[in-house]
């Protein structure tokens, strides 16, 4: 079944405490993002990968780094996460420029307290 | 500033009628546009895209509709069923590589 999975579903953390969230596709797409959810803004991307190894920001990328050192895999890492950064986030993937479909996984839901 | 905008936060429609979804956007560049559906606690999930050469496409009970004169689109879901009922989200790209949403349009379809 084609799908994209995130790692965890939900998670609480404190201030401070680095967490990575995982994301893996099989789908052999190129390219894959990280979005966030917040009531009222709706989906906000914080990076992009075009490509292994290339990855670029979107429009919150403040206090995120992403790595793509695999085609299917493209975890996202809090380094020292704040409350400001509690949120639902998406992991997508899609395989086609200008036809592009974006497959979401289910998201993960992250609080700091 | 944002690129895509969903103007109504919410729509109640009567099952059986017609429901639309509006959706602006600012950038001339975006050619490509797509509407998603979620529902809570999954991810969402695609419906139904528009190339900007076009300015309708039909998929079943799903009509996206594009203006590009007046950068909006708009989804027309008819009849609507109550299984409709969830947030829609109106996205754009340009050339398939950056994909802005919207901040969504929740729906409800009442029996």
């Amino acid at each position: 079944e084609a799908q994209v999975t995130q790692n965890p579903r939900y998670l609480i953390t404190v201030t401070g405490k680095k967490l990575t969230v995982t994301c893996s596709q099989n789908m052999n797409h190129e390219y894959m993002s990280w979005y966030r959810q917040d009531p009222g803004l709706g989906l906000r991307q914080i990076y992009y990968s075009m490509n292994v190894e290339v990855t670029d920001k979107g429009d919150v990328p403040e206090g995120y780094k992403v790595s793509r050192k695999e085609k299917r895999n493209f975890p996202l890492i809090l380094e020292s996460p704040s409350p400001n950064q509690t949120s639902l986030y998406f992991c997508a993937s899609w395989g086609a420029l200008h036809t592009g479909e974006l497959f979401f996984g289910e998201g993960s839901r992250l609080t700091v307290l | 500033d944002q690129q895509v905008k969903q103007n109504s936060p919410s729509l109640s429609v009567q099952e059986g009628r017609i429901s639309i979804l509006n959706c602006d956007y600012t950038n001339s560049m975006f050619d490509y546009f797509l509407w998603y559906k979620k529902y809570p606690a999954e991810g969402p999930t695609f419906l139904i895209s528009i190339s900007s050469i076009k300015d309708k496409n039909e998929d079943g009970r799903f009509t996206v509709f594009l203006n590009k004169s007046a950068k909006h689109l708009s989804l027309h879901i008819v009849p609507s069923q109550p299984g409709d009922s969830a947030v829609y989200f109106c996205a754009a790209s340009i050339y398939g590589q950056n994909f802005v949403f919207g901040p969504g349009t929740r729906l409800s379809v009442l029996p």
